[in-house]
């Protein structure tokens, strides 16, 4: 099983729908999980993070964490067709370890 | 405005011919890396350093060397490129402060086809 699973989609949704994005993961050690929006001919950037459980909420954004399933996901609130782009997951243990990544999930938003 | 930067954006080479791809940044960060993207396996850690003339063997390094001899730089080095090398190369950094999460800010990243 690999440490972080991510579905790469992709995902088309119509403008203004709810999206949900998710990864699942191995190591119970994760404690700070991340997402990164990855435009085409871009770089990661980072969108959100959260430490353990719980949701953390930013515009249209919230993050969720849910430790006891290993399962954490990004809802997009009021989609818009800049929210096109690819979401990585990334989680870490804390203890200067690095960054494990999703392989990503391709997202289009159509007008 | 803070970066990372890298250069070539887009490179070109054949096999066996030696490139460097330059990596700066200027955050004043201690950590910096290397990640190949790939179709269909996502980022993949090449090398990484946690600080001057510190570093260290992510989950793909070999074909692969780096330096970190200043800690605004990290470049690397493809001794004798081949073409399953060809991939798409991203330079990252991220702060001590940052690091228990490690929040990572990335380059615009650089296209490599090796012939």
């Amino acid at each position: 099983q690999k440490e972080v699973e991510q579905d790469p989609g992709p995902l088309s949704v119509p403008e203004g729908a709810i999206v949900s994005l998710n990864c699942t993961y191995s190591n119970s050690a994760f404690q700070y999980f991340m997402w990164y929006r990855q435009y085409s001919r871009k770089g990661p950037e980072l969108l959100m993070y959260t430490y353990s459980s719980g949701n953390k909420e930013d515009g249209r954004f919230t993050a969720q964490v849910d430790k006891s399933s290993k399962y954490i996901s990004l809802f997009i609130r009021d989609s818009q067709p800049s929210d096109s782009a690819t979401y990585l997951c990334a989680m870490n243990t804390g203890s200067q370890g690095n960054l494990i990544f999703g392989k990503g999930t391709k997202l289009s938003v159509k007008p | 405005e803070a970066q990372v930067t890298q250069n070539p954006r887009y490179l070109i080479t054949v096999t066996g011919k030696k490139l460097t791809v330059t990596c700066s940044q200027n955050m004043n960060h201690e950590y910096m890396s290397w990640y190949r993207q790939d179709p269909g396996l996502g980022l993949r850690q090449i090398y990484y350093s946690m600080n001057v003339e510190v570093t260290d063997k992510g989950d793909v390094p070999e074909g692969y060397k780096v330096s970190r001899k200043e800690k605004r730089n990290f470049p690397l080095i493809l001794e004798s490129p081949s073409p399953n090398q060809t991939s798409l190369y991203f330079c990252a950094s991220s702060s001590y402060r940052e690091t228990a999460k490690n929040i990572q800010y990335f380059g615009a990243g650089t296209r490599l086809s090796v012939l």
